[in-house]
């Protein structure tokens, strides 16, 4: 299947500061990607939906000042987490759209602490 | 997309098959049921999916009933490293691909 890639894997940030999770498409090229994120022990839910070129859409409730995404390429969308609190320390996951296939195929996840 | 349930843990023995249920009785003619897995600390995996024919692949069989009210995804021969969170989610096809995630089974395959 396609290989879609976030980086970084684990990031640890002070409360306060911005911290940027990437997700690329390796073999594919992705027009429409989605940001879930997942509390422990809970399922995983959709924040937004990244388009490329245009602006995201976000789920009701996620603020998309705090949740920055910018999908200015087919293969690269990013997701910044501004002003990070403690709160927001979850697994982020972004999935991508591959055209040619029937399904969307996701990143191995971004663990992110805030201190 | 239609609403699924499913069991929230299974057990199986290494080297069994693992029967996962999945109902969704408000399935519409065109959605689809997808099959992915979730394993500690990754993202999901797709596994299959199919509309109203039983599907099979490298990894697993898919059985859909013929009301299409339900389905079993099943790992012919588990092994521990199909332990993981089973997520059985209904959706059209060729839509955006916004997936809607329940809980999910959690299957422990124990040696």
């Amino acid at each position: 299947g396609a290989v879609v890639s976030q980086h970084p894997s684990r990031v640890i940030c002070k409360s306060g500061t911005s911290v940027k999770i990437e997700c690329r498409s390796l073999d594919f090229q992705a027009t429409t990607m989605f940001w879930y994120r997942q509390f422990p022990k809970q399922s995983l839910m959709l924040m937004a939906t990244s388009n490329e070129g245009s602006k995201a859409t976000y789920e009701q409730g996620v603020e998309k000042d705090k949740f920055l995404i910018n999908h200015a390429s087919l293969t690269l969308s990013t997701l910044t987490v501004t002003s990070a609190h403690p709160e927001d320390s979850s697994f982020y996951i972004c999935s991508a759209r591959d055209l040619t296939q029937a399904e969307a195929f996701f990143g191995q996840g971004t663990r992110l602490t805030v201190v | 997309d239609a609403k699924t349930t499913q069991p929230p843990s299974m057990d199986c023995a290494e080297g069994r098959a693992a029967n996962l249920p999945c109902n969704h009785s408000t399935i519409s003619g065109n959605e689809y049921v997808y099959w992915y897995r979730q394993i500690h600390s990754q993202g999901p995996q797709y596994i299959i999916h199919g509309l109203k024919n039983n599907e099979t692949n490298e990894m697993a069989s898919l059985i859909i009933t013929e009301d299409r009210k339900s389905s079993t995804l099943i790992l012919p021969h588990a092994t521990l490293r199909d332990t993981a969170v089973y997520y059985c989610i209904v959706r059209v096809r060729g839509s955006n691909y916004k997936l809607t995630f329940g809980k999910g089974t959690l299957l422990t395959v124990n040696p």
